[in-house]
């Protein structure tokens, strides 16, 4: 069966330094992958998909980056965090077009 | 305005009382989703429809794409059942996700 993992499940992290969370999913090849973020009283919202090795769309302009090294890795990183990055980020995988299974979420806190 | 919206934003309910939450859109739309996502953050989704009524134990989510309108229902609610509900539609232009707010549900026993 499939799983999907992320990690840390949660981070403080100050204003200024850098971020990486991790997600990989198991027992599925060359799956779609998407990270998500939910910010505080509001929505989910798309920040980057990729459908293959290398391959990412950005689905609004931030202080986010994504990158896929290997088929079921997918890595959301910051060079330098800001306030308003806090909140809590989803990683989702799926095989077809309209399918999205969740990750366990990652909680972070800029401060 | 937000794409997609949700009613009630919060929702408390006795054990055993039936449960609506309603969600409009005004996309064009491929398929529409029901999450639950439960205090801890972990989403599950409950349903994925793009016409018609689907059962799932207690739960049931319909669609009216006339309308650009869905409800998800939980027949004989439970404690457990208390979580946030995000309705989430696929637009059919560029196929991107836009989601609700959610729904806060509380079931009290």
């Amino acid at each position: 069966s499939q799983t999907i993992h992320q990690w840390p499940a949660t981070l403080v992290q100050p204003v200024g330094s850098p971020l990486s969370l991790e997600c990989t999913v198991e027992g599925t090849s060359n799956p779609n992958l998407y990270w998500y973020r939910q910010a505080a009283g509001r929505g989910l919202q798309l920040l980057f998909y990729s459908v293959g090795i290398g391959q990412i769309s950005s689905e609004v302009p931030q202080n986010l980056s994504a990158s896929r090294p290997q088929d079921r890795q997918f890595i959301l990183s910051s060079k330098k965090l800001l306030l308003s990055d806090s909140g809590f980020y989803l990683c989702a995988w799926g095989l077809v077009y309209n399918e999205q299974f969740f990750g366990p979420g990652t909680r972070l806190t800029v401060l | 305005k937000n794409e997609v919206e949700q009613s009630p934003q919060n929702l408390t309910a006795q054990e055993g009382e039936f449960i609506t939450i309603n969600c409009s859109y005004s996309v064009g739309i491929s398929a529409l989703h029901w999450l639950q996502q439960h205090p801890g953050g972990g989403i599950v989704s409950l349903f994925m429809l793009s016409s018609g009524k689907k059962k799932h134990g207690r739960l049931i989510a319909t669609i009216n794409i006339q309308e650009k309108h869905s409800s998800l229902h939980i027949t004989a609610s439970h404690p457990r059942d208390s979580a946030v509900y995000i309705c989430a539609v696929r637009g059919s232009t560029l196929g991107r996700l836009y989601f609700g707010r959610g729904t806060q549900l509380t079931v009290w026993p």
